[in-house]
């Protein structure tokens, strides 16, 4: 049973719009959620976060929104560029510290054409 | 953040046989952990390497079949042993420093049993 779920496996945007990626989660008992980047041949790279507390982030381009009586998650890049093309995971975990562990979704791939 | 040296990044491996991960870090970290991300997939906790004592593993893997060391809080590796296709697969060294921070990838062994 996935208890993080990336629906859309594909996403194709235009330069200079924005895009918007979802995650849903079933898991109550998480608490922090994050978003991380991943290019061919390259490890996962983080990229924002949120906590439950909080309903909205923002770092720059990035902005994740979280809906949490919902269990849904959502990043916002705008405006989008050539170089946000990348595969890109949601996850969440219970706590922030770095003891506990991360569940991810299968991602999806964020294609942004000039 | 740390600095993750992941090898082999990549191999072919025949069936049968067994294959060891070195994962090195530049500092000394908290927490250690191997993921596994096989194709269309999500990325899957294999198991928290512990310090001094015998890995934590995640349900639906073992130590026959994925043996992990973790001599010191900079160093792990993790053994595919008796590998068949199945096994083909990116396995990924993350760690987490204990703090309020995500936890940081190498860059994957990229792992094919023909």
């Amino acid at each position: 049973d996935q208890q993080v779920k990336q629906n859309s496996p594909s996403l194709s945007v235009q330069e200079g719009r924005i895009s918007i990626l979802n995650c849903d989660y079933t898991n109550s008992m998480f608490d922090y959620f994050l978003w991380y980047k991943k290019y061919p041949a390259e490890g996962p790279t983080f990229l924002i976060s949120i906590s439950s507390i909080k309903d909205k982030n923002e770092d720059g381009r990035f902005t994740v929104f979280l809906n949490k009586s919902a269990k849904h998650l959502s990043l916002h890049i705008v405006p989008s560029q050539p170089g946000d093309s990348a595969v890109y995971f949601c996850a969440a975990k219970r706590d922030r510290t770095g003891y506990s562990t991360l569940t991810f979704g299968k991602g999806t791939m964020l294609l942004v054409s000039p | 953040s740390a600095v993750i040296s992941q090898k082999p990044s990549r191999d072919i491996c025949q069936r049968g046989t067994s294959l060891t991960i070195q994962c090195q870090v530049d500092s000394q970290v908290t927490m250690m952990f191997w993921y596994r991300q096989q194709p269309g997939q999500s990325l899957t906790l294999i198991a928290t390497a512990n310090q001094g004592s015998e890995a934590t593993y995640e349900s639906g893997f073992v130590i026959d079949k994925f043996p992990i060391s973790r001599p010191n809080l900079t160093f792990s590796t993790l053994t595919v042993s008796n590998m068949s296709p199945e096994d083909s697969s990116i396995y990924l060294c993350s760690v987490g420093t204990g703090s309020n921070s995500p936890l940081h990838f190498g860059n994957g062994t990229r792992l094919t049993v023909t």
